[in-house]
């Protein structure tokens, strides 16, 4: 079992470039969740999906970001235009029924 | 409204001393429960959870926390910590029974070491 993978580690872009992290979920997961992590803010729940479909997206800060996920092994998180107030660790978490979520190791986005 | 409280921001304690995180929880379905560790730069990794049944459950590294329905509480506890427990210690909370519920986490309760 590999984990829930994330790429990339990190991510260095400028103000205005589109930025794209995807995630891999564990084999045979059905839950698909996106995380943001800030000093500030802590760990803020952005969109989980069920089954490859959003369930809840009201944690997505603002038309900027979206999130995809196109089959049950790939999802993607993406923000367009990003803007320094958006730099973060981005964590992917994946499970299934009532089980314990699984987290990657995140993607470290730095936006300049 | 869903939410997870940990009060505590920080915590510092001896090396070979006791120790109790707290966490209290709002949720509107029968809650599972978890707590996670987050050492610098690294996941998060879980340290226990709680479905149902016993409402004291072990995790590793000698971690246990203890479910009080009445109180709304899942408080973590270990009885002497070592130096490498210094981390970040998230409490989270789910739906039981739900097949897409939604898991929130608590701000943090970040433990310092004294040696």
């Amino acid at each position: 079992d590999a984990g829930v993978i994330q790429s990339p580690r990190h991510e260095v872009t400028e103000m205005g470039q589109e930025v794209t992290l995807r995630c891999k979920p564990i084999s045979g997961h059905n839950s698909l969740f996106w995380y943001r992590q800030t000093m500030m803010r802590g760990l803020e729940l952005l969109i989980y999906f069920n089954n490859n479909v959003p369930i809840d997206d009201s944690g997505m800060p603002e038309d900027r970001f979206s999130a995809k996920m196109p089959n049950a092994s790939f999802s993607t998180l993406k923000i367009q235009p990003s803007e320094p107030r958006d730099s973060a660790v981005y964590f992917c978490a994946s499970t299934s029924d009532n089980s314990p979520l699984h987290f990657g190791n995140g993607t470290r986005l730095t936006v300049t | 409204a869903q939410s997870v409280t940990q009060p505590d921001i920080h915590i510092t304690v001896s090396e070979g001393a006791s120790l109790e995180l707290r966490c209290n929880y709002s949720y509107g379905a029968t809650p599972y429960l978890f707590w996670y560790v987050q050492s610098p730069g690294q996941g998060l990794q879980l340290l226990l959870k709680y479905f149902s049944g016993d409402t004291l459950v072990q995790g590793i590294k000698g971690f246990e926390a203890e479910f009080k329905r009445s109180q709304s509480s899942f408080n973590l506890r270990k009885p002497s910590v070592h130096w490498s427990d210094a981390a970040e210690y998230f409490c989270a909370v789910g739906a039981l029974y739900s097949s897409a519920s939604k898991i929130i986490f608590g701000s943090g309760t970040r433990l310092s070491i004294r040696p």
